[in-house]
């Protein structure tokens, strides 16, 4: 069974600073990994997906690496805003389901 | 494209009701599933589906059943509620799951909280 694992569980960061989120999985038979960002209350919105084949994905101050062998993927966040605050959940595919890791909570200090 | 909508955003239930969470997609998604979420449990997969008429279980089903009858449509029926069943559901929607590229890309709905008294 894919089991994921997001660290840390919580995290608090002043402005400006660039930060990793970490995330691991079990299992490396993955098709894709997909990163998504969750305000309090609201739904989850994508932020980026890499698939098996690639190493990583950028968008705009978002970087995602994914190294497939090992069972690991990065989030690098440059230069963050308060409004980057919010939880973030790593995601990997298998052939019908998605697995879900618990995400770690980002706070940034203004 | 209004993306993925779910009805309610809130319900109360009394244990024993049985109500159903809908969910929709405008964006000719063949794969659809709901998820639940609790505190300290992450999401779990409740039931998916890879396209009309075809259903599947996930890791949590027990109490839920879920039918595909469009491709547009992705209801979830509660039987009989239980205080268990207290949670925040989410339904997701995607082109497909494994091998698709970026058409596997997960879109999520806006939730509906459920609460069984």
């Amino acid at each position: 069974k894919q089991e994921v694992t997001q660290i840390p569980a919580a995290l608090s960061v002043p402005e400006g600073e660039n930060l990793v989120l970490n995330c691991s999985f079990t299992d490396s038979a993955i098709y894709n990994l997909q990163w998504f960002r969750q305000d309090p209350g609201k739904g989850l919105t994508s932020l980026l997906l890499i698939q098996s084949s690639q190493r990583e994905q950028t968008s705009g101050r978002l970087n995602a690496s994914l190294d497939k062998s090992s069972g690991r993927s990065t989030l690098y966040i440059a230069a963050s805003q308060p409004g980057d605050s919010a939880t973030y959940l790593c995601a990997v595919h298998g052939y019908s389901t998605l697995t879900f890791g618990k995400g770690t909570m980002l706070l940034v200090s203004p | 494209n209004a993306g993925v909508t779910q009805t309610p955003k809130f319900q109360v239930l009394k244990t024993g009701q049985s109500m159903t969470l809908q969910c929709a997609q405008d964006m000719n998604h063949e794969y659809m599933s709901w998820y639940r979420q609790d505190p300290g449990m992450g999401l779990r997969l409740i039931h998916y589906s890879v396209g009309a008429g075809i259903t599947d279980q996930g890791e949590v089903p027990n109490g839920y059943n879920v039918s595909r009858s469009t491709t547009e449509d992705f209801p979830l029926r509660l039987l009989s509620a239980a205080p268990s069943q207290t949670s925040v559901y989410f339904c997701a929607s995607s082109y497909g799951l494994a091998g698709a590229g970026r058409k596997d890309t997960q879109y999520f709905g806006p939730g509906t909280r459920l609460t069984v008294l």
